[in-house]
């Protein structure tokens, strides 16, 4: 079965300081890993993806994340914290060999980040 | 940058009676997903949707439950005899079916059933 693990209900770190929001996933061939953020009373809003190549993906806001294929990990990274970006961020993963190319997304159950001044 | 589009944001319905929740999607986007979030917990796939039919479904959306695109645009998704339990945000999302393109989330629309 298909599933995406975040392990930390919340993540608190001072602006300025690096920031790591883990996810380990759990899929029967490749996958397709997602990164979305979620502000109050707000959508989804994607961040970055891996598809394949290089492990370290960047994507918007200076965010970047660590594909791990051994540790089957995902971890979202930023250098260096801003208070803007307190948010819940969703990992996510879909599995190329299920529901193909158009397949449904699984989600984790979300990391609520908060970063203090 | 275009946005898929969901109204209402906000639906108070009593228990029993049939919501229709709706969205419009990004233009050239041919593959279309509700998803819904309980309060405090993850989102949860719901339906996908492709050339008019029904691509794949979870065990949540059961009978009480449709989706269509009736006239091209809007996509819908009907909740024929809401319960206690469909109070959730419910979120629309778009894509173009190629599995290394991100799909894009709507706002949602928060269901409220009383």
């Amino acid at each position: 079965a298909q599933s995406v693990a975040q392990p930390e209900d919340q993540v608190n770190v001072a602006e300025g300081n690096p920031l790591t929001v883990k996810c380990t996933y759990s899929v029967s061939g490749n996958p397709y890993l997602f990164w979305y953020v979620q502000y109050p009373n707000r959508g989804l809003q994607f961040l970055l993806k891996y598809i394949t190549g290089d492990n370290l993906v960047k994507g918007s806001y200076g965010f970047e994340a660590e594909f791990n294929k051994s540790q089957t990990s995902f971890h979202l990274k930023k250098p260096s914290a801003l208070v803007s970006d307190s948010a819940l961020y969703f990992c996510a993963v879909r599995d190329v060999n299920y529901g193909g190319s158009q397949g449904n997304l699984i989600f984790g159950k979300g990391t609520k980040l908060s970063v203090k001044p | 940058e275009p946005e898929v589009t969901q109204t209402p944001s906000h639906q108070v319905t009593q228990m029993g009676q049939e919501v229709i929740l709706r969205c419009v999607p990004i233009s050239n986007h041919l593959y279309f997903y509700w998803y819904r979030q309980i309060l405090g917990q993850k989102v949860e796939f719901l339906v996908s949707f492709y050339n008019n039919e029904i691509s794949e479904k979870s065990e949540i959306f059961d009978d009480q439950f449709s989706v269509e695109r009736p006239d091209g645009s809007n996509f819908t998704l009907k909740i024929r005899s809401t319960k206690l339990e469909d109070s959730a945000m419910y979120f629309c999302a778009t894509g173009t079916g190629t599995g290394n393109q991100p799909q894009h989330f709507g706002d949602g629309t928060r269901l409220s059933i009383l």
